[in-house]
Order: structure tokens, then C-alpha cells, then sequence
């Protein structure tokens, strides 16, 4: 079936960097772009950005810009989430999410992966 | 970027009974609205696309209307398992951006 798996939780301190990754099965890998959204506890949710995993450029939010970057890797098909420079603020479950439609990235948020927690502790 | 805002934060409901659930953008996104579930613990789920289109396997329950700057989800008669958080979301231009939630609780 299709779904998107995320890695496991993660525990990092103020000033380093994560990477999340979110692997994807049961459909044409670079056919559909793929989303990131986190949400703080009892928040919210929040779109950092997104990846066409057939190439081009990402497209991130503003708030995000220079401290992410997303990355895909066609032979695995997965896609990759790295957020620097981190900071209490930043702790949060992320969600990698695909959308509906083929091809373009206009397009609601079909499948989610199972979130992955990250906390952000000195 | 746009702002969704969505009323009311919390819903109260009975059972058996009626929820509407009204979700405003800053500015039109068309039709290009999405409507998602979230229970605790677990990822959103997508229930409307295209403002009023059911996603797969969601209940006829669930319908959603509107376009523009207004819209709103109505679930007709309330089931134990919709006592939750809904998100509207817009996918109309770069930001994406959703609304800061509904709680729709047993009255």
C-alpha cells in the first residue's frame, strides 16, 4: 500500500543540526512531490516546505530559509529533511506528507508519514 | 502569505448531532482548500479536497462547501470518533498555510 515511514525520534542540543528522513513505497517514487509540516506540542501546524523528487529546486518557507534543507534520493526513494542550527523552539513532531496530484505541486496532502519527534534539550 | 482563520476554536456538540465548521482566508485561494482530521497522537488525515470533494474512504458524513474566502465543513451527524481537531488548509499559493485549528468536543 502506499505510505510514507519516517525515522525514529530524536533528541538534540541547542546549536546542532537533525535530519529526518521519510521513506516512501507503493507508487512511482517521482511522481508526486512531498511536503514537510511540523507541529509544536499542543500547536499547530506549520509548512516548512517542499520537494519534487524527480529534480529541481525545494521550495521553503521564509521562516526556514538557510536553516533547511530537503534532499531526495531516488535509489532509495526517500526524501530527507535537515533543520540547523537548532533551538528549543524548533522541538516539535515533523511530518513528511505527499501530495494528491501527479506531477505538479498544486495539491492538497494525501498520505502522512507517522511523524517523528524531534526535541531540542541541553 | 495568506492567513486561514478558523471559527470557532472549540465546537461543542452533541452526539448524533450537527457540527459546522467555518475556516476564512485573508485572500481567494479559488477552490483550493483542504480540510484534514487529526486525533491525538497521530498524523492529520485528509478528509475534503478542492474545497468540497471527499477524499478516499471518507464518510458521506463529512461534506464541505464554499470558495473564494469562505468556506465550511459540516458533519452531518456526529460519530464518538469525530470528537477532534480539524485543520483547513489552503494549497492556492507558496506559502502553504492552515488555520490554527478546531476542537470539536462532546457537549
Amino acid at each position: 500500500q502506499v505510505q510514507l515511514v519516517q525515522s525514529g525520534a530524536e533528541v538534540k542540543k541547542p546549536g546542532a543540526s537533525v535530519k529526518v528522513s521519510c521513506k516512501a513505497s507503493g507508487y512511482t517514487f517521482t511522481n508526486y512531490c512531498i511536503h514537510w509540516v511540523r507541529q509544536a506540542p499542543g500547536q499547530g501546524l506549520e509548512w516548512m516546505g517542499i520537494i519534487n523528487p524527480s529534480g529541481g529546486a525545494p521550495i521553503y518557507a521564509q521562516k526556514f530559509q538557510g536553516r533547511v534543507t530537503m534532499t531526495r534520493d531516488t535509489s532509495t526513494t526517500t526524501v530527507y529533511m535537515e533543520l540547523s542550527s537548532l533551538r528549543s523552539e524548533d522541538t516539535a513532531v515533523y511530518y513528511c506528507a505527499r501530495v494528491d496530484t501527479p506531477i505538479i505541486t498544486l495539491g492538497a496532502f494525501d498520505i502522512w508519514g507517522q511523524g517523528t519527534m524531534v526535541t531540542i534539550s541541553s | 502569505e495568506i492567513v486561514m482563520t478558523q471559527s470557532p476554536a472549540t465546537l461543542s456538540v452533541s452526539p448524533g448531532e450537527r457540527a459546522t465548521l467555518s475556516c476564512r482566508a485573508s485572500q481567494s485561494v479559488s477552490s483550493n482548500l483542504a480540510w484534514y482530521q487529526q486525533k491525538p497522537g497521530q498524523a492529520p488525515r485528509l478528509l475534503i479536497y478542492g474545497a468540497s470533494t471527499r477524499a478516499t474512504g471518507i464518510p458521506a458524513r463529512f461534506s464541505g462547501s464554499g470558495s473564494g474566502t469562505e468556506f465550511t465543513l459540516t458533519i452531518s451527524s456526529l460519530q464518538s470518533e469525530d470528537f477532534v481537531v480539524y485543520y483547513c488548509q489552503q494549497y492556492n499559493t507558496w506559502p502553504r498555510t492552515f488555520g490554527q485549528g478546531t476542537e470539536v468536543e462532546i457537549k
